[in-house]
């Protein structure tokens, strides 16, 4: 049972343009959402979290949106940049203590 | 300071050897977390320590999987008797325990481990 999804595997998206990443639940007792970036061969690297009693987070060109009525979560990138591109992994906490789950990442591309 | 390393980077072993994997968590971090990602698969749990004790060992996937850690810091994964299908980047993360569980985890660079 997949708790947290990702259902677009990948995105291609324009220099300078907006990247939004999408992120769905199914879990109500998740409480504390995260966001990763994965390079080829590395770890995967935090972005960007956000609270269940909040509705948005912001960080530099990285906001988080979160709509728990309809266990949907995003991540807008703007201005997008060609550094971008990775695998960006939702993730999800709180009904299983510490342990995160995580979505099966979307795949960004910034063209130049 | 210096983040989560794991070592060794690439391990490549023949179907029923044992093996170790080493993650040394960032300083001070209390809690340590064991993941895998198998080929084409997303991030899957495998344990939690806090401090030395391991509260949860639920995603362990069979009794030739076991992880200890000591004096709070190292961890040690070990998978016994290996089999192809144990062939994964198995990462490691690290955080300051908070018991409201809205921590952040950072992980380590990975193992990538080959069964051959």
């Amino acid at each position: 049972d997949q708790q947290v999804k990702q259902n677009s595997p990948s995105l291609s998206v324009q220099e300078g343009r907006i990247s939004i990443l999408n992120c769905d639940y199914t879990n109500s007792m998740f409480d504390y959402f995260l966001w990763y970036k994965k390079y080829p061969a590395e770890g995967p690297t935090f972005l960007i979290s956000i609270s269940s009693i909040k509705d948005k987070n912001e960080d530099g060109r990285f906001t988080v949106f979160l709509n728990k009525s309809a266990k949907h979560l995003s991540l807008h990138i703007v201005p997008s940049q060609p550094g971008d591109s990775a695998v960006y992994f939702c993730a999800a906490s709180g009904e299983y203590g510490n342990k995160l789950v995580f979505g099966a990442g979307t795949i960004l591309r910034v063209k130049s | 300071g210096a983040g989560v390393s794991q070592s060794p980077s690439n391990k490549v072993t023949e179907k029923g050897k044992d093996v170790e994997l080493r993650c040394d968590p960032i300083s001070g971090h209390t809690a340590l977390y064991w993941y895998r990602q198998s080929l084409g698969q997303g991030l899957e749990f495998l344990i939690y320590f806090q401090g030395n004790s391991a509260p949860d060992k639920s995603g362990l996937p069979s009794d030739r999987f076991s992880a200890e850690r000591t004096g709070g810091s190292v961890s040690t994964l070990t998978i016994q008797r290996t089999q192809q299908e144990d062939s994964a980047v198995y990462l490691c993360a690290s955080s300051l325990w908070d018991s409201t569980y809205q921590e952040t985890q950072y992980f380590g660079p990975g193992t990538r481990l080959l069964v051959l």
